[in-house]
């Protein structure tokens, strides 16, 4: 398997638009997380997905966010209006069940660098 | 307020030299896991430790889970470059549960 493959790379876009970031998670796996780093608040979770349902959100900072899992091998994260203040590393994860999620290995992807100026 | 602190934030040492990085709360975890990332990369899992006390070596890292379950640390032996990364700790407070991690320490090993 290729591992936990985002889209794009890097985002460059203007205050205001609608941001879209795209994760593939790693066949088979069970779990779907998604993460924001920065410098000052390091990594933070923003929502996770167990078999496509939302199971907690609560890490997600606005309504500006919104994420969905259409299907087991498709995740979206979008940011509409975006802000400066969303700049960032998105990160996705995934993780296979069975096994409790706290002592499984969470596999990343690369991460997506969105810069919004 | 961060659930999980890490100290130092940040350390610099020569190769050859042993370091030790920490992880601690005042909340009692599940599990805890260590996990190293490379710039421009997501963090890879190096260990999960599960019972209080519990001791784990990995080549030339030992990793120590506090016997209360609050803390953690992770310690190198004779460092060398291919070391140099951010060293996050993460953990869940129950099994089954969101895992969340600490804010990193930033190692740099200096050739």
């Amino acid at each position: 398997d290729a591992g936990v493959i985002q889209s794009p790379r890097h985002e460059v876009t203007e205050m205001g638009q609608e941001v879209t970031l795209r994760c593939k998670p790693i066949s088979g796996h069970d779990y779907l997380f998604w993460y924001r780093q920065t410098m000052m608040r390091g990594l933070e979770l923003l929502i996770y997905f167990n078999n496509n349902v939302p199971i907690d959100d609560s890490g997600m900072p606005e309504d500006r966010f919104s994420a969905k899992m259409p299907n087991a091998s498709f995740s979206t994260l979008k940011i509409q209006p975006s802000e400066p203040r969303d700049s960032a590393v998105y990160f996705c994860a995934s993780i296979q069940y069975p096994g409790a999620v706290s002592d499984t290995e969470a596999f990343f992807g690369q991460g997506t660098r969105l810069t919004v100026v | 307020t961060q659930l999980l602190e890490q100290s130092p934030q940040f350390l610099s040492i020569q190769e050859g030299e042993n370091l030790t990085v920490y992880c601690n709360s005042s909340s009692v975890f599940s599990s805890l896991q260590w996990y190293r990332q490379e710039p421009g990369e997501g963090p890879v899992l190096l260990v999960t430790v599960v019972t209080g006390g519990e001791v784990k070596k990995l080549k030339r890292l030992t990793f120590q889970f506090g016997d209360a379950r609050k803390d953690s640390s992770l310690h190198i032996t004779a460092a060398q470059p291919g070391d140099t990364g951010l060293y996050l700790c993460a953990g869940a407070l129950a099994s089954y549960d969101k895992v969340i991690f600490g804010p990193g320490t930033s190692l740099s090993v200096i050739p």
